[in-house]
């Protein structure tokens, strides 16, 4: 089955820069690829996301690249605030809407002021 | 917006007790998900719901596992016999369709003693 591969999984920036996670994937048949941001003790909330008819999605200062021939897709998050602490979580699946995700093992993110 | 909102959101049990965890997904939605994190972890996928049968199930979700949507809105997930490592966070999930995004409940921290 599928198998989604996150790096780092914790992350460390100073506010203003920028901060990039990275994921893989396993099946080449996944063609929707979400990314989530979790504060603590709270529900997973979607942020963006990308599907495979697309290599580049942006949105505000976040965005999401996808290269297909590697498996493997990224965040990138501009200009980092405070409140850009969280963890970060990928997944991938192979039906447009998420039939069934599948989550890599999250990222860490801290804004240090 | 409209939530998916779960009940209770904490849950304390004994090893060997059935629990229920209950879920009222957004109205217009017809595709259901229970998905679990144990602490520290990542989010995995556990079982999904549609036509008022299951469409898929990992293979977490084994015999003491069951889902059962009762009436119009609510979707229940039963532990028969819980054990200790099913303490974790349970999401609820829900979308109208296969063309959009999934949304998260709030979550319900369940503790096995």
């Amino acid at each position: 089955g599928e198998n989604v591969e996150q790096h780092p999984s914790t992350l460390s920036v100073q506010e203003g820069d920028s901060a990039v996670i990275k994921c893989t994937y396993s099946d080449s048949a996944s063609n929707y690829f979400p990314w989530y941001k979790q504060e603590l003790g709270k529900r997973p909330q979607l942020i963006i996301d990308i599907r495979s008819n697309v290599g580049e999605k942006k949105d505000q200062r976040i965005a999401v690249t996808l290269n297909k021939t590697a498996k493997h897709f990224s965040l990138h998050i501009t200009e980092t605030q405070p409140e850009d602490s969280a963890v970060y979580f990928c997944a991938a699946s192979k039906f447009i809407g998420a039939q069934k995700l599948v989550f890599g093992q999250g990222t860490r993110l801290t804004i240090n002021p | 917006e409209p939530e998916v909102t779960q009940t209770p959101s904490h849950q304390v049990t004994q090893m060997g007790q059935e629990v229920i965890l209950r879920c009222v997904p957004i109205s217009n939605h017809l595709y259901f998900y229970w998905y679990r994190q144990i602490l520290g972890q990542k989010v995995e996928f556990l079982v999904s719901f549609y036509n008022n049968e299951i469409s898929e199930k990992s293979e977490i979700f084994d015999d003491q596992f069951s889902v059962e949507r009762p009436d119009g809105s609510n979707f229940t997930l039963k532990i028969r016999s819980t054990k200790l490592e099913d303490s974790a966070m349970y999401f609820c999930a829900s979308m109208r369709s296969t063309n959009e995004k999934l949304f998260f409940g709030s979550g319900t921290q369940l503790s096995v003693l």
